[in-house]
Parts: structure tokens; C-alpha cells; sequence
């Protein structure tokens, strides 16, 4: 079965705590992305990886960081430095350029 | 001014009617077009790419029009599983311009 897998699926962490979100595809994608949703609105974007050892910001990047060390594996850790980090968190794969984006069930993190 | 402007509803029809959405975007240069679905508290799901030509799946059409700059979504025949919300995404075929709109809520009611 071909696809895009995040885990967990629920996450619960104090404030000050750094929490790494896994994501991991087996479509054989070299573009990854992470972005965030926030109730009633869009996705914004985190960061991407158009291949491997190779990421760039997103449009909101700040106390989030990222590793590409393999094709298949896009792990998003959200530091302490994370305003509000309490969101639905969704990674998202992408054969290439143009071409649509494939999303995993994504992660919901809640801070306190 | 948003990339992507869609309203986000909601929409309330009965079963078996038919319903259209639209979606303005801002940046002419955009070169690929796209419908996704999403469920409550689920991720987004690729319902249909829009090409130039418009294009049609089932009960779904989707339009193109470059000149207004906006595209569109068409349903026909509502079933009451078709009730999610519904993200247009515009992208400027370079992998960070990847836009998606706020969504628009379709409930269809029995």
C-alpha cells in the first residue's frame, strides 16, 4: 500500500518541551512538505524538501526545524521557541513540480 | 491580499441538488489548479486537478477561466456524503508556491 504515514496521531506536551512529529512516504516522492492549520483557515507552509539533504523555509518557520535524511523520511521537530504551537499538523508529499500534493492523516498537537 | 480567496460558506442544499463553488486567485502566472476535499479533522484529499479545458468526473466539473482569473467547482446530483469542506489550491509550478484557499463548507441536508 502506497502512501504517507504521520505519527501519532493525537500529541500532548507541556510548554518549554521540544516534540518531533514523524512522517514517513513510501510513493517514491522527492518533494515533502509540512504545514500547519489552524481552526477556519488555510494550510500554511513550514517547510519543504525538494530532495534529500536539501530543505528550505516555509512561510512560517520560525521555532520549527526539519532533517532530510532519507527520501522516504521528513521529521518535523517543534522547539520551545514555537509561539503556539497547538495545531493540526499535515506533511504532505509531491512527484514534482505542478504535480498535486498527497497528504498524510496528519498530527494534532496540543501544548499547555 | 490573499493568493487564493474562496467564501467559506456554508452551503446548505438538499440531497440531489446541485451546488457551485468558485475561487478567485490573485497571481496571473499560476500554472496548475486544483480541487481538494476535506473532511472534519482529516486531512485534505485530491478530489480533481482543472485543466484549461475544464474537465469533468462523475458528478464533478471543474473550470478554468484564466482571463477572471478564477476556478470553479460544480456538483451535481448532492449526496449527503458529499457534505466537507472544499480547498481550491493554486500552484505557480515552483515547489514553496503551492496556495491553498481558506475552504468552502458544503453541508447537504436529507
Amino acid at each position: 500500500d502506497g502512501g504517507i504515514t504521520q505519527s501519532p496521531k493525537y500529541l500532548f506536551r507541556k510548554e518549554g518541551q521540544n516534540v518531533t512529529l514523524s512522517c514517513e512516504q513510501n510513493l517514491n516522492h522527492d518533494a515533502m512538505y509540512w504545514y500547519r492549520q489552524d481552526p477556519g483557515q488555510g494550510l500554511r507552509l513550514i517547510y519543504y524538501s525538494q530532495i534529500v539533504n536539501d530543505f528550505q523555509k516555509g512561510d512560517i518557520a520560525e521555532g520549527y526545524s526539519v532533517s532530510r535524511e532519507k527520501k522516504e523520511s521528513f521529521p518535523l521537530t517543534v522547539t520551545s521557541a514555537q509561539k503556539n504551537p497547538t495545531a493540526f499538523y499535515l506533511c504532505a508529499s509531491q512527484m514534482g513540480e505542478g504535480y498535486e500534493q498527497y497528504f498524510g492523516p496528519g498530527t494534532r498537537l496540543t501544548v499547555t | 491580499r490573499k493568493e487564493v480567496e474562496q467564501d467559506p460558506g456554508p452551503f446548505n442544499v438538499p440531497e440531489g441538488a446541485t451546488v457551485a463553488f468558485n475561487c478567485t486567485y490573485s497571481n496571473s502566472a499560476s500554472q496548475s489548479f486544483f480541487w481538494y476535499r476535506q473532511d472534519c479533522r482529516k486531512e485534505p484529499k485530491l478530489l480533481m486537478s482543472v485543466y484549461s479545458s475544464g474537465n469533468e468526473d462523475g458528478r464533478f466539473t471543474a473550470q478554468l477561466n484564466r482571463a477572471s482569473q478564477y476556478i470553479s467547482l460544480l456538483i451535481r446530483d448532492s449526496k449527503l456524503s458529499d457534505s466537507a469542506t472544499y480547498l481550491c489550491v493554486v500552484n505557480l509550478y515552483n515547489f514553496n508556491k503551492f496556495y491553498f484557499g481558506s475552504g468552502t463548507k458544503l453541508n447537504v441536508k436529507p
